[in-house]
């Protein structure tokens, strides 16, 4: 699976919009771009998935250019309740999946 | 539609007791998975089963067994615990070939090794 780096933490106020940045360099061609958000004391939740240029759901948008050597969740106007630890993983769909979690990113949404 | 159940929620353990982390999902998924995470850490995979019937390891086996007992359940179990073991465990599920990289996880097991 490909290697994903992304800040540790990040800090933002309430109805302002979140750019959270993920690089990806060693992406390969089958690979999909998968974000999930954390909230402490419960299991990672699912938010948006992407392969190429924008997706957008109703939580978020996932913009990855088109060398999709980085992919950027978008949040906007997050409020409170976004603070969250958010996960980039980058992997093959197959019959299966394994996910592969990094550190991720600590999201402290201030009032 | 509970989703992915785990039992129990909290569990402490002595050095060398065993226990088995139940876990399961009425969303009639193929696949199933136990991770682990360690504080400040994001998840590991312990064990997964690709479908009912067959298991494999992940990136951190070693102290685990695990049986899919069938198509709803996968139980993670620790022979002789050890504090390195202390961590929240946490089981998922996922479907085949829905297009998407989808994980649907429980709600964790907090497990304390003294």
């Amino acid at each position: 699976l490909a290697k994903t780096t992304q800040p540790i933490s990040m800090d933002s106020y309430e109805g302002q919009e979140v750019n959270i940045t993920c690089s990806h360099n060693n992406i390969a061609t089958n690979d999909y771009i998968t974000w999930y958000q954390q909230f402490p004391s419960q299991g990672p939740r699912f938010i948006i998935q992407g392969y190429k240029t924008k997706v957008t759901n109703e939580v978020a948008s996932l913009f990855i250019p088109a060398d999709r050597k980085s992919s950027t969740l978008s949040l906007p106007r997050v409020s409170l309740s976004d603070t969250a630890v958010y996960y980039c993983l980058v992997g093959a769909l197959s019959g299966y999946s394994t996910l592969t979690f990094g550190k991720g990113t600590m999201l402290l949404v201030s009032p | 539609n509970a989703g992915v159940t785990q039992t129990p929620k909290f569990q402490v353990l002595k050095t060398g007791q065993s226990m088995t982390l139940q876990c399961a999902q009425d969303m009639n998924h193929n696949s199933m998975y136990w991770y682990r995470q360690d504080p400040g850490m994001g998840l590991r995979l312990i064990y997964y089963s690709a479908s009912e019937g067959t298991t494999d390891k992940g990136e951190v086996p070693n102290g685990y067994n695990v049986s899919r007992l069938n198509k709803r359940e996968f139980s993670l179990r620790l022979e002789s615990a050890a504090p390195s073991q202390t961590s929240v465990y946490f089981c998922a599920s996922s479907e085949v070939g829905t297009g998407t990289y989808e994980q649907y996880f429980g709600p964790g097991t907090r497990l304390t090794v003294t």
